[in-house]
């Protein structure tokens, strides 16, 4: 079973609604990770967030907005979004930010699909 | 953007046989990692090998690291149907991100 909880579990909207992904661990790691993923692709990095602050944002789209609220809670916040944005939307955590001091944990995702 | 890229893209065998995976990265690494995804699931952890390490075994796993070659194999012995999946190599090329290589689809056939 994952330690990493990601709500809801599939999603459907238009393209001129505001819904939110939401992401929670209770492991005590300090960084926290968004990732998409299309069909048979790997995960593409889009936010790192290390002690709750946005360390890494891959030029992500403004129509994704990550929040972090506390160290156990990651949000992706979606708004206007457009059809290619469709996918997996995975949720990671690690002790700390980056592969050094060991394993990413994930969450089942986040399937996003949108109209 | 991603690491590296992986090979083969797809890989399919008969239960009983080892399979082999190969990984190669672009940049210097701390560690590299190894990560197994069932369909439309999360992303699970297998094995970590760092720098300075030659060959990690965890179980039916066995994993070299070449960094002179900057690549990585991912050895999986005795398969069974139930490790059909698809497997990743992630690194952290820039020490506090984690970055997947393209991924193999692995099927294990009864």
């Amino acid at each position: 079973d994952t330690e990493v909880t990601q709500t809801p579990k599939h999603l459907v909207m238009g393209m001129t609604n505001k819904k939110s992904l939401k992401c929670e661990q209770h492991m005590g790691h300090r960084a926290m990770y968004w990732y998409k993923q299309k069909a048979k692709k790997p995960p593409e990095l889009m936010f790192v967030y290390s002690y709750e602050k946005l360390s890494i944002n891959e030029s992500v789209p403004s129509r994704f907005s990550p929040e972090c609220p506390n160290s156990s809670l990651l949000n992706l916040h979606l708004h206007a979004l457009q059809p290619e944005d469709s996918a997996l939307y995975l949720c990671a955590s690690s002790r700390f930010a980056g592969g050094a001091d060991g394993e990413l944990f994930f969450g089942e995702g986040s399937r996003l699909t949108v109209l | 953007s991603q690491q590296g890229e992986e090979d083969p893209q797809a890989l399919s065998i008969q239960e009983g046989e080892n399979a082999t995976m190969n990984c190669s990265y672009k940049t210097s690494i701390n560690n590299l990692q190894w990560y197994r995804q069932n369909s439309g699931r999360g992303l699970v952890h297998l094995i970590l090998i760092r720098s300075n390490e030659r060959e990690k075994h965890s179980g039916r796993l066995r994993v070299t690291l070449d960094t002179s070659k900057k690549s990585s194999s991912l050895l999986i012995t005795a398969s069974r149907a139930a490790d059909t999946a698809s497997y990743f190599c992630a690194t952290d090329p820039n020490n506090n991100d984690m970055r997947f290589g393209a991924g193999t689809r692995l099927t294990v056939k009864p």
